[in-house]
């Protein structure tokens, strides 16, 4: 079964640190990851896009990477901020379907 | 960025009420999906469509129904809503060159 898994759950930091996210997906052979922000009761957001044949991807003070062999990608985020709050997910696209995971909530302190 | 349009925003409706929930893209993309995502917890796949009069069902797809008629336009519709129905739905559509998924703001249905 294709399963997407998110650690931590949650997070809260002081604002200016640097962080990491997880996702780990079960089946390998993936045809890209996507990572999305999504704040309270509003659709999502999209940050970045891996291809499976890419290590990874940046956007400004984002950098996801992926490591499609071990089943896992991170997105760092440096110099946190207070507006970088809110829940990020990673969804895996196997082709045919999307797998998404539980997400982490994250909250930047003032 | 995406164009990919959601409505209504919000409907409070009564138990056995017929709702049609509307999503619309102007990208010109095939592949459309909807989610059902309840408060923090994970999006559940309901329909996907490939392309004009083609449409599948997702894990929770049993009590609604689609329609892929035109493109741009994939509406969900509940035929009878029930207070399990309430919920946050959710519309995709991805772009057929990088798979990127665009998302709309989302319907907020809270059925009574």
């Amino acid at each position: 079964k294709q399963e997407v898994t998110q650690i931590p759950a949650a997070l809260s930091v002081p604002e200016g640190e640097n962080l990491v996210l997880n996702c780990s997906f079960t089946d390998s052979a993936i045809y890209n990851l996507q990572w999305f922000r999504q704040d309270p009761g509003k659709g999502l957001t999209s940050l970045l896009l891996i291809q499976s044949s890419q290590r990874e991807q940046t956007s400004g003070r984002l950098n996801a990477s992926l490591d499609k062999s071990s089943g896992r990608s991170t997105l760092y985020i440096a110099a946190s901020q207070p507006g970088d709050s809110a829940t990020y997910l990673c969804a895996v696209n196997y082709g045919q379907n999307f797998v998404f995971g539980p997400g982490t909530r994250l909250s930047v302190l003032p | 960025e995406a164009d990919i349009y959601q409505t209504p925003r919000y409907l409070v409706i009564g138990t056995g009420k017929k709702i049609t929930l509307e999503c619309s893209q102007t990208m010109g993309h095939d592949k459309m999906y909807w989610y059902q995502q309840d408060p923090g917890m994970e999006l559940h796949l309901i329909h996907y469509s490939y392309g004009v009069n083609s449409t599948e069902k997702g894990d929770l797809s049993s009590e609604s129904t689609v329609s892929r008629i035109r493109t741009e336009h994939f509406p969900l519709t509940l035929e009878s809503a029930r207070p399990s129905h309430t919920s946050q739905y959710l519309c995709a559509s991805v772009a057929g060159l990088t798979d990127t998924q665009y998302f709309g703001p989302g319907t907020r249905l809270t059925v009574l």
